[in-house]
């Protein structure tokens, strides 16, 4: 079946640092990839998306590429800041005019350090 | 423009109580979901409605667990009874239906069940 693996945490970063979090997926078809992120005490927001290989989605200085070859989607950040911190879900729909289906990864925690 | 609402946040049952969420999607969506996310991982679909039909409940525990979405807008999530491994974070989200396979979901805070 689909799913999504991604790297366990939690992270911890000093602000300023290169972030990157992996995920790779199984998935039939052609899958559209997501990352949301969920702030303390708030509810999941999707961060970014890309629905074909090899697009990049970004958004507030996050960045991740569809990677069709290695089924990989990994979240990139040049410069973390403290207000980052949070838990970062990855997650895809499977292939399929129908499917509506989120699958996620396990979620990563990351602690940013002034 | 007004989120996905869910109340409560919180409740706190003993077992074998029945317990209700509700939900009201963001205005105008017609996809709602409910999802389960238990501590330390993902959310995982329950069951998505495509206005008040539900086009996709084959993840959720019929036995005890019970939707409706009447009229098509605000949704509800019942568990009767409930169990000690039902205690989780319960999140609806919405979608506008408009978009097909892929597109964007809009969570709301979720509701924490504790049952003791």
């Amino acid at each position: 079946g689909d799913s999504v693996t991604q790297m366990e945490g939690p992270v911890t970063l000093s602000e300023e640092a290169f972030l990157t979090i992996n995920c790779t997926y199984t998935a039939t078809g052609y899958p559209s990839l997501f990352w949301y992120v969920q702030y303390p005490g708030e509810g999941l927001q999707l961060l970014l998306k890309a629905t074909k290989a090899d697009d990049k989605g970004s958004n507030k200085g996050f960045e991740a590429t569809y990677r069709k070859e290695t089924t990989s989607f990994h979240l990139e950040k040049g410069s973390v800041q403290v207000s980052d911190s949070a838990v970062y879900f990855c997650a895809l729909i499977a292939g399929g005019g129908s499917n509506y289906k989120l699958t996620f990864g396990k979620g990563t925690l990351l602690t940013v350090n002034p | 423009e007004a989120g996905v609402v869910q109340s409560p946040r919180y409740k706190i049952i003993e077992k074998k109580q029945p317990v209700a969420f509700w939900c009201n999607p963001i205005s105008g969506h017609n996809t709602l979901y409910w999802y389960l996310q238990n501590l330390g991982q993902g959310p995982e679909l329950l069951i998505r409605y495509e206005n008040e039909e539900a086009v996709d409940d084959s993840q959720l525990p019929k036995d005890r667990f019970s939707a409706e979405r009447l009229k098509g807008v605000d949704s509800t999530l019942k568990i009767q009874p409930a169990e000690l491994g039902d205690s989780a974070v319960y999140l609806c989200a919405s979608s506008s239906g408009l978009a097909g396979a892929g597109e964007t979901q809009y969570f709301g805070p979720g509701t924490r069940l504790l049952v003791l």
